[in-house]
């Protein structure tokens, strides 16, 4: 079975500065997706980025950017420029490459990583 | 375009009851997943419908039921309610018959279900 693991249960950064959230995941598939997702306090989950792992080209979406590295199976979440609006909680999830009989497949995901944005 | 909408955002119930959870995919999608997150965790898969039938399912009890209408709302049924099923119930679409990459699940607001 897939696990994801954040080890960071709380971030907190200065508004205007860069910050790191760390994930790993643990897999012995060799195509998959990962993804990170933010979860502000109205609940809904919003995707940030995703990664496709056949690809070695980092993700970026505009101040959001990853690190993916598939032999250490790492996947973090750069934030630059940390704006006010970015403070939510922020996971990281992981979903196998293909199909089961249609649709995606479920979503496994970490625990979470509360970041804080200091004013 | 209507994202993902549950209902209800709140319910109470009491151990031993029944509980029926609802969701409308966003419009263009075909496939429902239902999360169940605990409070301080992450989500966890519950299962997935696909064309009125259940595709995939996550590590819980008989007791956990869906059902997908021909509309492709979807519903979550859960009997015998215990005190540790409390927690937030989320719904996902996406589109079934999409390239994998591009299958991305969009996530609902959610229903707050406390089993007191």
């Amino acid at each position: 079975a897939q696990t994801v693991t954040q080890s960071q249960p709380e971030m907190s950064v200065q508004e205007a500065e860069t910050v790191t959230l760390s994930c790993t995941y643990d897999t012995s598939e060799s195509d998959y997706y990962l993804f990170w997702y933010k979860q502000p306090p109205s609940r809904q989950m919003i995707l940030v980025i995703r990664q496709e792992a056949y690809k070695q080209q980092n993700a970026t979406e505009n101040r959001f950017s990853v690190n993916f590295q598939k032999a250490a199976k790492s996947f973090s979440l750069k934030i630059s420029d940390s704006q006010l609006g970015d403070a939510a909680m922020y996971f990281c999830a992981y979903r196998r490459f293909g199909y089961s009989g249609g649709g995606a497949d479920g979503l496994t995901f970490g625990k979470g990583t509360h970041l804080i944005i200091q004013p | 375009d209507a994202g993902v909408t549950q209902s209800p955002t709140h319910l109470i119930k009491t151990r031993g009851q029944q509980v029926t959870l609802r969701c409308s995919p966003k419009s263009g999608h075909d496939t429902v997943s239902w999360y169940q997150q605990a409070l301080g965790q992450g989500p966890q898969f519950i299962f997935q419908y696909y064309e009125e039938e259940e595709r995939q399912r996550g590590n819980f009890p008989d007791r956990f039921s869906g059902h997908q209408f021909p509309n492709y709302s979807s519903e979550l049924n859960v009997n015998a309610l215990l005190l540790g099923d409390s927690a937030l119930y989320l719904c996902a679409s996406s589109l079934g018959t999409s390239g994998g990459a591009k299958n991305i699940q969009y996530f609902g607001a959610g229903t707050r279900l406390s089993v007191l």
